[in-house]
Formats: C-alpha cells, sequence, structure tokens
C-alpha cells in the first residue's frame, strides 16, 4: 500500500460529534486524497490537496474539512458527523506522476448512531 | 456534467472464461481512463490505463477497450480465476486535472 497509514480503521460515534481521520504516508508523495465509498456510488472524491497547506474541495466536500501541515499527513475532519457520513473512507497519494501511480490505503471504517 | 457510470452492478462467471466488464463515460474532455480491482477490505489497485489515442491495450490477462464514438470502456479478464473476483471501477480524468472520477463498480463473481 505504498506507505500509506489511515487511523483509526474502525470508529463508531454519535451524531454531533467531531471526528478526525489520519493519513500518515512514508512515501513523501505531493498528492493526497480523501474519497468516501458508499454502496451505489462508488468512491467519491472530498477533498484533496496539491502540497503543505494547499488543500481544494472535490465533489463531497460539504461537512467535511481537511488539513496538510507537513507533507506525510492529511487530516480529515468531520465538525459535527451525520448519520449521512457514514461510509468507508479511503485516502490516497501520488507523487506527481500520472494517475496510474495513485496508491490507496485500506480504509477506516466509520459509522455515525 | 460529468459521470462515470457501469452497465451492470454485478457479474458471475465460469472460472476459465472471458470477463468483461463496461464502462460510459460522459465528459468527452476526458483523455485518461484507468481500471482498478478493489478486493474485499483492501483500497482499489490500478489494473491498468488507456490514453485516449489509443483504443485497446493489453497486459497481462487483461485487456482494455476504448471507443470514444459511443464513450464506451471495456475490461476484458482473460481465462477468470478465483483471485479475480473482486469489485472493478473504471475512472476518468480530463488532460490536466488533478483528480479522478470513478464509476459505480462492478461485482465480479467467479463460479467453481
Amino acid at each position: 500500500d505504498a506507505g500509506i497509514t489511515q487511523s483509526p480503521r474502525h470508529k463508531v460515534t454519535e451524531t454531533g460529534t467531531p471526528v478526525t481521520l489520519r493519513c500518515h504516508q512514508t512515501e513523501n508523495h505531493r498528492y493526497m486524497y480523501w474519497y468516501r465509498q458508499d454502496p451505489g456510488h462508488g468512491l467519491r472524491l472530498i477533498h484533496y490537496s496539491y502540497g503543505v497547506k494547499d488543500t481544494d474541495k472535490g465533489e463531497v466536500s460539504d461537512g467535511y474539512s481537511v488539513s496538510r501541515s507537513k507533507t506525510e499527513d492529511f487530516l480529515l475532519t468531520l465538525e459535527s458527523a451525520t448519520s449521512s457520513q457514514t461510509s468507508v473512507y479511503f485516502c490516497a497519494t501520488r507523487d506527481g506522476q500520472g494517475f496510474e501511480k495513485l496508491f490507496f490505503g485500506s480504509g477506516t471504517q466509520l459509522s455515525v448512531l | 456534467g460529468e459521470s462515470v457510470g457501469l452497465h451492470l452492478p454485478t457479474l458471475s462467471v465460469q472460472e476459465g472464461d472471458n470477463s468483461i466488464i463496461n464502462c460510459a463515460y460522459s465528459n468527452s474532455a476526458s483523455d485518461y481512463f484507468i481500471w482498478y480491482k478493489q478486493e474485499s477490505g483492501k483500497g482499489p489497485q490500478f489494473i491498468i490505463d488507456i490514453r485516449s489515442n489509443m483504443d485497446k491495450r493489453q497486459g497481462q490477462r487483461v485487456t482494455v477497450l476504448l471507443n470514444k464514438t459511443v464513450k464506451h470502456l471495456s475490461l476484458q479478464i482473460a481465462a477468470t480465476q478465483p483471485g479475480d473476483s473482486a469489485v472493478y471501477f473504471c475512472a476518468e480524468t480530463p488532460s490536466g486535472a488533478q483528480k479522478l472520477v470513478f464509476g459505480q463498480g462492478t461485482r465480479l463473481t467467479i463460479n467453481p
């Protein structure tokens, strides 16, 4: 998995609570991505980063924020979790080459009750 | 708007047969297409890609076909094996874009 670690791997939380998911990479890749995966929707891009402190929104960014204070870490925060944010979250990284070099982490299963 | 979709959500094939997974896309600006394989409990993994200046590309036991006229992409897996059981996603990106758009995915099941 190209040195990508997602934490936690599983989390159960209550509606209205803040949640932060972490993606850590050891490959010094420039680009990092957060996707969510839901049945019937495939993978949808939430936010991505093209460098330290450089981020941009994806197609489903509402309710999510991200931060990248150093190359190796990309944090995804749900400020106030809702049941609609129950999903599997995947982090991905690449080094600036094409998307054939996009590597995914193993995912975080988040359940919002 | 942009969309990439798959014709069938599930596909069952006999072990040893060839599998064909289809994908339609709507963004005419897309010029790079990728197939990913996702096994249970894991993140997607790159299988094969193709650029819009090609209509066919072959890998090991896999072939991707691109028909730009009808905006259709397919993945052919030869001599399907039990290890091919997974969900397969197509993805596309326009030239210069920094993000991929994924299709819904097709679950491939291999019957013994």
